[in-house]
């Protein structure tokens, strides 16, 4: 069972260059996030989307986009890098079903994280 | 509004002495409580949760946390510290029905041989 799996590990990027980080979870999970984690600062919450076809923003959404088409696979797309973008990227995961309150017993399963250089 | 305060950035313990990480939270509903360890360039790691079951919470590695509604707290404690212990650690609050966690800052536990 591979859990959350992101790609790649690593990246460094110019600025105004795009890309996409790739998060995939093999649990049905129907909810999906991403955070950026930075120094002093714990992880703040970018986007996520509690089923496919269904993305909202979270605390820091500029310079980043998301979608969902499945269920399984939840990209972040940085638009035009900048170097306040340097982080290193977590995606995380977590069944919602089958009621709130039952949902609310279940932890989140978080990926082993992306660290991204823009220079 | 939700909100997490870790009240130190760094403890430092001897080996075999007992951890104390702290923990604050607010919560407009009912909230989930998780820690969470981050060993260095590694993942995050669930140590334990507290969702509105026994306020003694018991985790993985002989960690646990105890929820205290009344002081809005929720430390993290473990008798005695090893050196596989070393790591950095969340605090996370998440109220009833959000999906959004907040995390705290973080805590850096550093084991003395």
């Amino acid at each position: 069972n591979a859990g959350v799996t992101q790609t790649p590990k690593f990246q460094v990027l110019k600025t105004g260059q795009s890309m996409t980080l790739q998060c995939a979870q093999d649990m049905n999970h129907e909810y999906m996030s991403w955070y950026r984690q930075d120094p002093g600062m714990g992880l703040r919450l970018i986007h996520y989307s509690v089923g496919a076809g269904i993305t909202d923003q979270g605390e820091v959404p500029n310079g980043y986009n998301v979608s969902r088409s499945t269920t399984e696979d939840f990209p972040l797309r940085l638009l035009s890098a900048a170097p306040s973008q340097t982080s290193v990227y977590f995606c995380a995961s977590r069944t919602i079903t089958p009621s709130i309150l039952q949902a609310a017993n279940y932890g989140y399963t978080f990926g082993s994280g992306t660290r991204l250089t823009v220079v | 509004a939700q909100s997490v305060t870790q009240l130190d950035s760094h403890v430092s313990v001897s080996e075999g002495t007992p951890v104390l990480l702290r923990c604050n939270y607010s919560s407009s509903y009912s909230p989930s409580l998780f820690w969470y360890v981050q060993h260095p360039n590694k993942g995050l790691q669930l140590l334990l949760k507290y969702t509105s079951a026994a306020t003694l919470v018991k985790g993985i590695n002989g960690f646990e946390a105890e929820f205290k509604k009344s002081e809005t707290s929720f430390h993290l404690t473990k008798p005695s510290a090893h050196m596989s212990d070393a790591a950095e650690y969340f605090c996370v609050v998440r109220s009833f029905g959000n999906e959004k966690l907040t995390f705290g800052t973080g805590t850096r536990l550093t084991i003395i041989p």
